[in-house]
């Protein structure tokens, strides 16, 4: 079985511009999750994603969005970046999940976004 | 606000037992969760409880105490690839989780 997987790698944008990094979540998850890790921090929760809908948001800047696919893939756009963007952006996915109940979450390898 | 609390570093050696705590501060809470982490890769799932008391899945067992806000990862049996991070995580609601900082567990032969 696949796992989640994310592309670019690797990524290196400057001030101002804008970023594009997707993912494809393990084939039968509806459920896709966005989070920044900067470096030596915890994981930040960015975005939920679920049959299409934007389900819930961190606290993060309207320059931070994204969007799921039919197929249940998903795209993190970031507006207008800063350096403080600089972080590796990991997506996760899961079974369909409720307000509460837990699904475990299923991690890939991240995109490392470098803002020169 | 919301805060989990870890040890920053844990240091053991090969056949030890070590404990990882995670005290939580959050608005929400409906569930505690374990993720591994290493250098360079991706968090992979270790474990959740949502109910006070005792998970085991192999050398991992996980404890809950939702009076005390409080919870651990045990490791059993170090092996050396268990270096690595550990992030306790709350499910606040809605599918948000809020990561701890982790603690860096270091094995020694």
């Amino acid at each position: 079985e696949a796992g989640v997987t994310q592309s670019p790698t690797h990524l290196i944008k400057t001030r101002g511009q804008q970023a594009t990094l997707r993912c494809s979540p393990i084939s039968g998850h509806t459920s896709v999750y966005w989070y920044q890790q900067a470096l030596g921090l915890g994981l930040q929760f960015l975005l939920w994603y679920d049959e299409g809908e934007e389900r819930n948001r961190g606290n993060f800047p309207p320059r931070f969005s994204g969007r799921q696919f039919p197929n249940y893939s998903s795209e993190l756009n970031v507006n207008a970046l800063e350096l403080e963007d600089s972080a590796l952006y990991l997506c996760a996915s899961s079974l369909r999940s409720g307000t509460g109940d837990n699904q475990p979450q299923h991690f890939g390898d991240g995109t490392r976004l470098s803002i020169l | 606000g919301q805060s989990l609390e870890q040890p920053s570093e844990v240091t053991a050696v090969e056949g030890a037992i070590v404990q990882i705590n995670c005290t939580y501060q959050t608005s929400g809470f409906y569930g505690l969760s374990w993720y591994q982490q290493h250098d360079g890769g991706a968090p992979t799932f270790l474990s959740y409880n949502a109910l006070d008391g005792l998970e085991e899945t192999g050398r991992f067992s996980s404890f809950l105490s939702r009076s005390d806000s409080y919870g651990y990862l045990l490791l059993q049996e170090l092996q050396m690839k268990d270096s690595a991070s550990y992030f306790c995580a709350v499910n606040t609601g809605f599918q948000k989780l809020v990561f701890g900082t982790g603690t860096r567990l270091l094995v020694s032969p």
